[in-house]
């Protein structure tokens, strides 16, 4: 079965920093997809960055990018010049693409405190 | 981009009594509909996936007869928690996808269902 990970319960930091929150993953499939999930104050879900098993090339989407390492099943968050308004719980979630469906499986969730 | 409205976003309502749970797709039609659950501070867990015209599929230790899931257009899923209890209180999420394509799947606002 596939399981997603998240070591870090909380995270914190400065305004205008970068901080790197971490994932892992454990899969027998080859195919699938790796996706970064904000679920602010609201709780409403809000994708924030994915990442097709296949590419080698890391996703970027403006001051979030990600750090793939298959062999390693590894895909870790990398939040620039940290804003306020990245404050949120951030999860990590797993899609198997030769699936029947494509559902998704969270990770335990990281919360992040954004310091002005 | 596609919305999913979820209706109600919260319902307090008597141990015992039945509540239904919305889920709409506004702008596409969803082949498939996930409805997950979420406790204070923790993931989204799965509990059961939708397609248009049959019948749900439950994840392990979901009670099928407890949480009657209904599918019955290509723009609406409805969760119904049947004879509910203070252990059924928790906030319930829905999403949305077009297809079996991995583009992104749309979540609902959620509904946090207090049960008295």
């Amino acid at each position: 079965a596939q399981t997603v990970t998240q070591s870090q319960p909380e995270m914190s930091v400065q305004e205008a920093e970068t901080v790197t929150l971490s994932c892992t993953y454990d899969t027998s499939e080859s195919d699938y997809y790796l996706f970064w999930y904000k679920q602010p104050p609201s709780r409403q879900m809000i994708l924030v960055i994915r990442q097709e098993a296949y590419k080698q090339q890391n996703a970027t989407e403006n001051r979030f990018s990600v750090n793939f390492q298959k062999a390693a099943k590894s895909f870790s968050l990398k939040i620039s010049d940290s804003q306020l308004g990245d404050a949120a719980m951030y999860f990590c979630a797993y899609s198997f693409q030769g699936g029947a469906t494509n559902k998704l499986i969270f990770g335990t969730g990281t919360l992040l405190a954004v310091q002005p | 981009g596609a919305v999913v409205s979820q209706h109600p976003s919260r319902v307090i309502c008597k141990s015992g009594t039945s509540v239904k749970i919305e889920c709409r797709s506004l702008d596409f039609q969803a082949t498939t509909m996930f409805w997950y659950r979420q406790f204070p501070k923790q993931s989204l867990m799965l509990m059961a996936t939708s397609n248009e015209g049959s019948k749900a599929t439950y994840e392990q230790g979901v009670e099928k007869d407890k949480f009657l899931i209904n599918h019955a257009s290509l723009t609406l899923s409805t969760l119904t928690v049947t004879s509910a209890h203070p252990e059924d209180s928790s906030f319930y999420i829905c999403s949305a996808s077009r297809d079996r394509g991995h583009e992104k799947l749309f979540f609902g606002s959620g509904t946090q269902l207090s049960v008295l």
